[in-house]
């Protein structure tokens, strides 16, 4: 049963910091790797897409990484900023549907 | 591209009675997901449909809970005899191709009294 995980939890960092968040998965026959944000009360937002043949992708000042064989996936968050701060989601697919880690609750202040 | 619209936004149900949710997809996506997040947890997967067709329902609890989404018309999940513990916010997701790409909406918060 596939199981995804992210460190850490919450994460307080002031503005203009670069951020690493982690996500890892136990099953590594993935078709590929989704991240999310999603802001209190609202719905998901579509970061980023890494299909399983990719190592990474690249929007703006986001950056996702994928290693299948480890299970591992990081999402990079440069120059970070008030506006940054929602619950980051990382979610694999596995066979016909998303299977969505815990969460990383991330607060920017100014 | 009005994206993945869910309807309505907020429902507000008593106890014993039954709730609609209802999902209709981005144009040109035939592949529906239902998703349920409890208060102060992660989304967990509920049913899987395309058109007609139910794919996957392992997440879907075994009683009062079932969904559909016909041939023509919104998907929609349906909640009979509501209890507390179904109140949630239920997220609804298309995607073109199965595995691939998921866009959610925004989601019916659901509040049982």
């Amino acid at each position: 049963k596939q199981e995804v995980t992210q460190i850490p939890a919450a994460l307080s960092v002031p503005e203009g910091e670069n951020l690493v968040l982690n996500c890892s998965f136990t099953d590594s026959a993935i078709y590929n790797l989704q991240w999310f944000r999603q802001d209190p009360g609202k719905g998901l937002t579509s970061l980023l897409l890494i299909q399983s043949s990719q190592r990474e992708q690249t929007s703006g000042r986001l950056n996702a990484s994928l290693d299948k064989s480890s299970g591992r996936s990081t999402l990079y968050i440069a120059a970070s900023q008030p506006g940054d701060s929602a619950t980051y989601l990382c979610a694999v697919v596995n066979t016909d549907k998303l299977i969505f880690g815990t969460g990383t609750r991330l607060q920017v202040f100014p | 591209n009005a994206g993945v619209m869910q309807n309505p936004r907020h429902l507000v149900r008593r106890r014993g009675q039954e709730a609609r949710l209802r999902c209709s997809p981005m144009k040109g996506h035939s592949h529906v997901y239902w998703y349920r997040q409890l208060p102060e947890e992660g989304l967990k997967f509920m049913v899987y449909l395309q058109k007609e067709n139910i794919i996957d329902e392992s997440g879907m609890p075994k009683e009062r809970f079932s969904a559909e989404f016909p041939k023509e018309g919104p998907s929609i999940l349906r909640i009979q005899q509501v209890v507390r513990g179904d109140s949630a916010a239920y997220f609804c997701a298309s995607s073109a191709q199965a595995d691939y790409g998921y866009t959610f909406g925004s989601g019916t918060r659901l509040t049982v009294v």
